[in-house]
């Protein structure tokens, strides 16, 4: 299947820093890409939707201040955390639509730790 | 607009036991269904997934799910589990599979394997 890959996988970072989250897929081109939160034995919470050369589309209650995301191309999305505090702590998740079938493909993830 | 509902959050079953973890969703139109499974600290990976055809379906490591339209259901069946199926599994249901829609998430059924 297609790869999608996060970096960095873990990231500790003192309150108030900002914290950039990649998210590539690496053999196909993906014009969608969707950013997830997720919170311990939780399901996945969709924060945003990000397409290629555009403006994401927020849900409801996300913060576009704060968690800010570019789609530069059509296989990097990034999602900075602005003035990251402790509740901002979470494991983030990414996933790539594959222009040629819609199938879903899901990064490893990237847990951060605001001390 | 389509939902999700996994009924279970918490399923334990013994080595070599049959594993069963029901999915019944909600959709105004003909849905796309999916399973995906989550390791400790990691992203989705697709297990299975229903887009036409043959209601029965076959993913990796001998997990199947049956799309049933009278009943709305789409629950994934392992005949004999192993200790590496312990996991998170979530259910997703989608439209068509294009770009512009979303995929719902079940809240998620952990799997416990008992030696």
């Amino acid at each position: 299947g297609a790869v999608v890959s996060q970096h960095p996988s873990w990231v500790i970072c003192k309150s108030g820093t900002s914290v950039k989250i990649e998210c590539r897929s690496l053999d196909f081109q993906a014009t969608t890409m969707f950013w997830y939160r997720q919170f311990p034995k939780q399901s996945l919470m969709l924060m945003a939707t990000s397409n290629e050369g555009s403006k994401a589309t927020y849900e409801q209650g996300v913060e576009k201040d704060k968690f800010l995301i570019n789609h530069a191309s059509l296989t990097l999305s990034t999602l900075t955390v602005t003035s990251a505090h402790p509740e901002d702590s979470s494991f983030y998740i990414c996933s790539a639509r594959t222009t040629a079938t819609g199938e879903l493909f899901f990064g490893e993830g990237s847990r951060l730790t605001v001390l | 607009a389509q939902s999700v509902t996994q009924l279970g959050s918490h399923v334990s079953v013994s080595e070599g036991a049959l594993v069963l973890l029901r999915c019944n969703y909600s959709s105004s139109v003909p849905p796309y269904l999916f399973w995906y499974v989550q390791y400790p600290n990691q992203g989705l990976q697709l297990l299975l997934k229903y887009t036409t055809g043959a209601t029965l379906v076959k993913g990796i490591n001998g997990f199947e799910a049956e799309f049933k339209k009278s009943e709305t259901s789409f629950h994934l069946t392992k005949p004999s589990a192993h200790m590496s199926d312990a996991a998170e599994y979530f259910c997703a249901v989608s439209g068509l599979l294009n770009t512009g829609n979303q995929f719902y998430f079940g809240t998620g059924t952990s799997l416990t394997v008992i030696p």
